[in-house]
């Protein structure tokens, strides 16, 4: 199975802030890593696929990279709304495994 | 307008069953792979089992594999997830979710539906 660790685990920033995520795989995926956005009481939300692509109606604010094993999530100016959990999942093959989150607090 | 809803969670005993369904609109449901994600209370989140459009192949995660079965009925344009032998690490909110492009599980999951909750206990 691919693992999948994110890092940090949580962070205290503040709004205007620039935050960045990563996620490691324990083997290579190619591009096939999803970012999503969990607030509380909600479902996930799609934000990234195919680790640099911006789903459709998610704030440019929002961006992604990385190919192989490592990848990143950033967040260009932290915003109000952006205060939530954040996961990435390998897409490669199954099964599908997501990181373990990454909390994005207010400072 | 493209949703999906999960019915079905519930109390259930250790060693009990529960049918988890899955009503999606607003999309062509027979050309969309779909997913069944759980989250425990206050955990990360947990790929439980996938199937294909057509419903011929499937997919679990070990930790089910045995007990759960997942299946379609494209007709009815619904995705269930048989539940047996509960125990109660599969206490969770139980997420459905249809992969974002159709013929390709590589792009992530766009819909997802409000999740429903089992619980099992005795």
């Amino acid at each position: 199975d691919i693992q999948m660790t994110q890092s940090p685990s949580s962070v205290s920033a503040s709004i205007g802030d620039r935050v960045t995520i990563t996620c490691r795989a324990s083997q290579g995926i190619s591009s096939w890593l999803a970012w999503y956005q969990q607030k509380p009481g909600k479902a996930p939300k799609l934000l990234i696929h195919a680790a640099s692509s911006l789903q459709s109606g998610v704030p440019s604010r929002f961006s992604g990279s990385g190919s192989g094993t490592d990848f990143t999530l950033t967040i260009s100016s932290l915003q109000p709304e952006d205060f939530a959990t954040y996961y990435c999942q390998q897409a490669n093959s199954f099964p599908l495994t997501f990181g373990g989150g990454t909390k994005v607090e207010i400072k | 307008e493209v949703q999906v809803l999960e019915s079905g969670g519930g109390l259930v005993q250790p060693g009990g069953s529960l049918r988890l369904s899955c009503a999606a609109s607003g999309f062509t449901f027979s050309s969309y792979a779909m997913r069944w994600v759980r989250q425990p209370p206050g955990k990360g989140l947990e790929w439980v089992s996938a199937i294909s459009a057509g419903g011929g192949t499937t997919y679990y995660a070990d930790s089910v594999k045995g007990r759960f079965t997942i299946s379609r009925d494209n007709s009815k344009n619904t995705v269930y997830l048989e539940m047996n032998n509960l125990r109660a690490e599969d206490t969770a909110f139980y997420y459905c979710a249809k992969i974002a492009v159709a013929g390709s599980s590589g792009y992530g999951m766009d819909v997802w539906g409000q999740g429903t909750t089992v619980t099992v206990s005795s």
